[in-house]
């Protein structure tokens, strides 16, 4: 089974509004990422998580916080977001870091008003 | 440089025509990773394939193929007798033995009319 869920897949909010989004996989990956995808472009790395730690930020704006509260989940809080941050956010999930295939969910659209 | 090239940005086939998407890397590294995603209108991430730099075999799977070629720094991805299922973006993707991150090609986006 190589699922990750996200929820929720749509999602629409004000600038000043303060959301969350959750991916979840239970495959016994180590490692999981967030994305960010805007229209007719390549997925964007955001973050990586190695065992529950955050590894790598690409110098993404403080107003994305992610989170991992465990090795099956990952959140991203969303706070004072700006209408570009509009975008397919996507989580995917690897057995390790290193050399494993990444597996993606299903994204949620996120619309900033 | 390492870099992923989807020279093709737009193809439209006809139902049960055969169809090529062309990917080519460039990179330093002896040992890399490539890969090729489907994502259809829904948005996930489709994994399809990996291949290691130092597995040149070729593989086939059911109507899709993909011919590695590290002579021409190639990967090609085959789809035979299409179907409008098979319309989506695809994206062909590296991962270099020297960094953590995934190496995205722009994308090539498939229609398959019926």
């Amino acid at each position: 089974d190589t699922e990750v869920t996200q929820t929720p897949k749509h999602l629409v909010m004000g600038m000043t509004n303060k959301k969350s989004l959750k991916c979840e996989q239970h495959m016994g990956h180590r490692a999981m990422y967030w994305y960010k995808q805007k229209a007719k472009k390549p997925p964007e790395l955001m973050f990586v998580y190695s065992y529950e730690k955050l590894s790598i930020n690409e110098s993404v704006p403080s107003r994305f916080s992610p989170e991992c509260p465990n090795s099956s989940l990952l959140n991203l809080h969303l706070h004072a977001l700006q209408p570009e941050d509009s975008a397919l956010y996507l989580c995917a999930s690897s057995q390790d870091p290193g050399r494993e295939t990444q597996y993606f969910g299903p994204g949620t659209r996120l619309l900033v008003l | 440089a390492q870099k992923v090239t989807q020279a093709q940005t737009e193809i439209s086939v006809v139902e049960k025509e055969d169809v090529t998407l062309d990917c080519v890397y460039e990179t330093r590294d002896t040992t890399y990773y490539l890969f090729w995603y489907k994502q259809p209108p829904s948005g996930e991430l489709v994994f399809l394939i990996r291949r290691n730099s130092f597995d040149e075999q070729n593989e086939i799977s059911g109507r899709y193929s993909w011919n590695f070629q590290k002579s021409t720094s190639s990967f090609n991805f085959t789809i035979t007798a299409s179907q409008v299922v098979d319309s989506a973006v695809y994206f062909c993707v590296g991962r270099m033995d020297s960094s953590y991150k995934l190496i995205f090609g722009s994308g090539t986006r498939l229609l398959v009319r019926p």
